[in-house]
């Protein structure tokens, strides 16, 4: 079974609407991650989080939004989508901060027009 | 300085063949993660090895970790064309940094 399922898996926005991305754990972990990929590059992380109701900025946190509503759901908001956002994005969950294996959901491609 | 730093590179090899993949970082780290992502799969830990350890095997892959240096290395030998994908090194460390993602290397093995 999926630990970290993501939807939509796929989506087309157009520009300035909103798009909310859904991320979903049952590891039962407490941190976890939204990260976005561009083609050709690594990982970039946007928002985490360690607790329900809170979140944390990651490295390139602007144009996003995050909420933890509990330990399970972990969701990035993209309230006015600019074409720079089209990338394929990752949510991940982990026991621990920095030393702990990262586990990924399969990933949301997103397109801006 | 950023963590887990790595040449973006691309290797395609033949089926059979072995490779190695390096990845150098410039700052503390207690341990060194390699991810592997298959296209349209989002990454997945392949092999871990901490700061105490210089070597790490498991089944064909084998990494290598060199404190020293600030870097790491991933082998894989008798590669197979499922083994095609982007590696990546991640580094971390105990001490609270977060866990950062080389640019990682595109590994095409052909038949």
């Amino acid at each position: 079974e999926a630990a970290v399922t993501q939807s939509p898996r796929s989506k087309v926005a157009v520009t300035g609407g909103k798009v909310t991305l859904s991320c979903h754990q049952t590891n039962n972990h407490d941190y976890m991650y939204w990260y976005r990929q561009d083609t050709g590059h690594g990982l970039r992380l946007i928002h985490y989080s360690y607790v329900a109701d809170s979140t944390e900025k990651g490295d390139i946190p602007d144009g996003y939004k995050a909420s933890r509503p509990s330990q399970e759901n972990f969701s990035l908001i993209l309230e006015l989508a600019s074409l720079s956002q089209t990338a394929v994005y990752f949510c991940a969950s982990s026991d621990a901060w920095a030393e702990d294996t990262q586990y990924f959901g399969p990933g949301t491609r997103l397109l801006v027009l | 300085s950023q963590w887990g730093e790595e040449n973006l590179q691309a290797l395609s090899i033949q089926e059979g063949e072995d490779v190695t993949m390096n990845c150098s970082y410039k700052t503390y780290t207690t341990v060194v993660q390699w991810y592997r992502q298959k296209s349209g799969k989002g990454p997945a830990l392949i092999i871990l090895i901490r700061s105490n350890e210089r070597e790490k095997r498991s089944g064909r892959l084998r990494a290598t970790l060199d404190t020293s240096s600030q870097s790491s290395s991933l082998s894989i030998t008798g590669t197979l064309a499922t083994d095609t994908a982007v590696y990546f090194c991640a580094t971390g460390a105990s001490s609270g940094q977060k866990l950062v993602f080389g640019q990682g290397t595109i590994l095409k093995v052909y038949l």
